[in-house]
C-alpha cells in the first residue's frame, strides 16, 4: 500500500526566514509526485508535478525536488501570503488517483 | 476559463439521508476524481471516472456511487448518512495526454457536508 508521509505537521516562520518542508514516500512504481497548496476550507491548488530523481522545478519562492526516497519543498524568504497548508500526493499503478499526506500547516509571522 | 466548480457550496443533512454533490470541470479536462477531506487529514480518494465509467475506487463502501456524464460532469451520491461521512468533498479534473499518460489534477472549493 503506497504511504505518503509529511514533516514537520506545523512550522512557524518569520518573513525571510526560509525553510523546507519534507514529503517521505513508499510505493511501488512512482508515476509522478505533486506538491498542492490548501487555504483554509478550499481546494487544494496546484503548484509542481516532479516525475523522477534529480528533478527540480521553482515557482517564485517555491522550489521542489525529488529523490527516490523524498521529496523537498525549499521556500525562500517566505511572505505571510505563504502562510496555509502544504500537501505532497503520489500517483502509483495504472490510473491516476492520488495518495496524499496529511500535510504541513505553514505560518510565517511579520 | 472557470475551472472546476462545484455545487452546493454548504449542506446539512440528518443520518441516514442521501445526498447529490455535483462538478463541472475544468475546460478540455474528460476524467473526473471525487476526495474526502477530513478535519486536519489529506484527501481520500473515493473514486475516478472516466468515459462516463467508473475506472478506479477507493477503500470506501457501496453507499457511495457517482456518474459521468456525456459533457463529462460528475455526480457523487452518498446514502444512509452517517456522521462520519461529515468531510470536505473535493472534485479533481484531468485529462489523459496524448502519451496515454495522466497529467496533473486540478481541484475544485470543495462541497462542505455537515451530517446531523
Amino acid at each position: 500500500e503506497d504511504q505518503v508521509t509529511q514533516s514537520p505537521e506545523a512550522l512557524r516562520l518569520q518573513e525571510g526566514e526560509s525553510s523546507s518542508l519534507n514529503c517521505s514516500y513508499t510505493v511501488s512504481g512512482l508515476r509522478g509526485l505533486f506538491w498542492y497548496r490548501q487555504d483554509p476550507g478550499k481546494g487544494p491548488e496546484f503548484l509542481f508535478t516532479l516525475y523522477s530523481a534529480g528533478e527540480e522545478k521553482e515557482k517564485e519562492r517555491l522550489k521542489a525536488t525529488l529523490t527516490k526516497k523524498e521529496s523537498f519543498l525549499h521556500i525562500t524568504a517566505p511572505k505571510p501570503e505563504d502562510s496555509a497548508t502544504y500537501l505532497c500526493a503520489v500517483s502509483t499503478g495504472g490510473g491516476n488517483k492520488l495518495t496524499f499526506g496529511t500535510g504541513t500547516q505553514l505560518k510565517v509571522e511579520l | 476559463d472557470a475551472g472546476v466548480t462545484q455545487s452546493p457550496t454548504h449542506l446539512i443533512k440528518t443520518r441516514g439521508q442521501q445526498v447529490t454533490l455535483r462538478c463541472s470541470p475544468k475546460s478540455g479536462h474528460d476524467t473526473v476524481s471525487w476526495y474526502q477531506q477530513a478535519l486536519g487529514q489529506g484527501p481520500q480518494f473515493i473514486f475516478q471516472y472516466y468515459e462516463e465509467e467508473e475506472r478506479q475506487r477507493g477503500n470506501f463502501p457501496d453507499r457511495f456511487s457517482g456518474h459521468q456524464f456525456p459533457n463529462y460532469s460528475s455526480e457523487l451520491n452518498v446514502n444512509a448518512l452517517l456522521l462520519g461521512d461529515s468531510a470536505l468533498y473535493l472534485c479533481a479534473s484531468s485529462s489523459i495526454s496524448t502519451t496515454g499518460s495522466y497529467n496533473e489534477q486540478f481541484f475544485g472549493p470543495g462541497t462542505r457536508l455537515t451530517v446531523l
